[in-house]
């Protein structure tokens, strides 16, 4: 069956920190990769995807994203997180026009 | 953007009545539409795909007599909740894509339910 695991449920980080949110899907065909975020009070928005080509993805707000088919991974990173940057970041796999997502993490930056 | 338009925003509603929640896609086509399910400190759960023009696919474990599914138009999608219980209180959130080519999903603000 069709998963997507997220392991850090809750990351509380200070202004400046790096940023790394995994995240691990389990999927026998190809996919399409997706990170969704969602702001305290509003509905969830694409942050980036990947469809194909060039592994390493850029998204809007300095995040970025890098796909290893290998390691099944698409992880999310930013160099230097913002305050504004606290919300909740779902990964989510699309296969054979099914979206699923995983379980989310809710990140914390202390300004 | 893409913009999808979920309403209501939140309901309340007694035991045994039923519940409909529509979709809409403001300015894009969506031949498919999802709608969700997401329980407090928990991920998404597809409940169900919603064809345009076709009876919905729904997800194991998923009633598909108790959440009825209607895609009537290629902007519209209905999901009804029948003879809604308590713990069907959740957070419903439907979800579109642009039926041209490789696109992402766009939400909905989502509907809390409420039944008492």
């Amino acid at each position: 069956a069709q998963s997507v695991s997220q392991h850090n449920h809750h990351v509380i980080l200070s202004e400046a920190a790096s940023l790394e949110l995994g995240c691990n899907y389990s999927y026998g065909g190809t996919v399409n990769l997706f990170w969704y975020v969602q702001y305290p009070g509003q509905h969830l928005q694409l942050l980036l995807k990947y469809f194909s080509g060039d592994p390493l993805v850029k998204g809007i707000k300095g995040f970025e994203a890098e796909f290893i088919k290998s390691k099944f991974s698409f992880n999310l990173r930013k160099p230097s997180v913002q305050w504004s940057d606290t919300a909740e970041y779902f990964c989510a796999v699309q296969g054979f026009n099914k979206f699923y997502f995983g379980s989310g993490t809710k990140l914390n930056v202390k300004p | 953007g893409a913009v999808v338009s979920q309403h209501p925003s939140w309901v309340i509603c007694k035991s045994g009545t039923s519940v409909k929640i529509e979709c809409r896609s403001l300015d894009f086509q969506a031949t498919t539409m999802f709608w969700y399910r997401q329980f407090p400190k928990q991920s998404l759960m597809l409940m169900a795909t919603s064809n345009e023009g076709s009876k919905a696919t729904y997800e194991q474990g998923v009633e598909k007599d108790k959440f009825l599914i209607n895609h009537a138009s290629l902007t519209l999608s209905t999901l009804t909740v029948t003879s809604a219980h308590p713990e069907d209180s959740s957070f419903y959130i439907c979800s579109a894509r642009d039926y041209r080519g490789n696109s992402p999903l766009h939400f909905g603000n989502g509907t809390r339910l409420t039944v008492t």
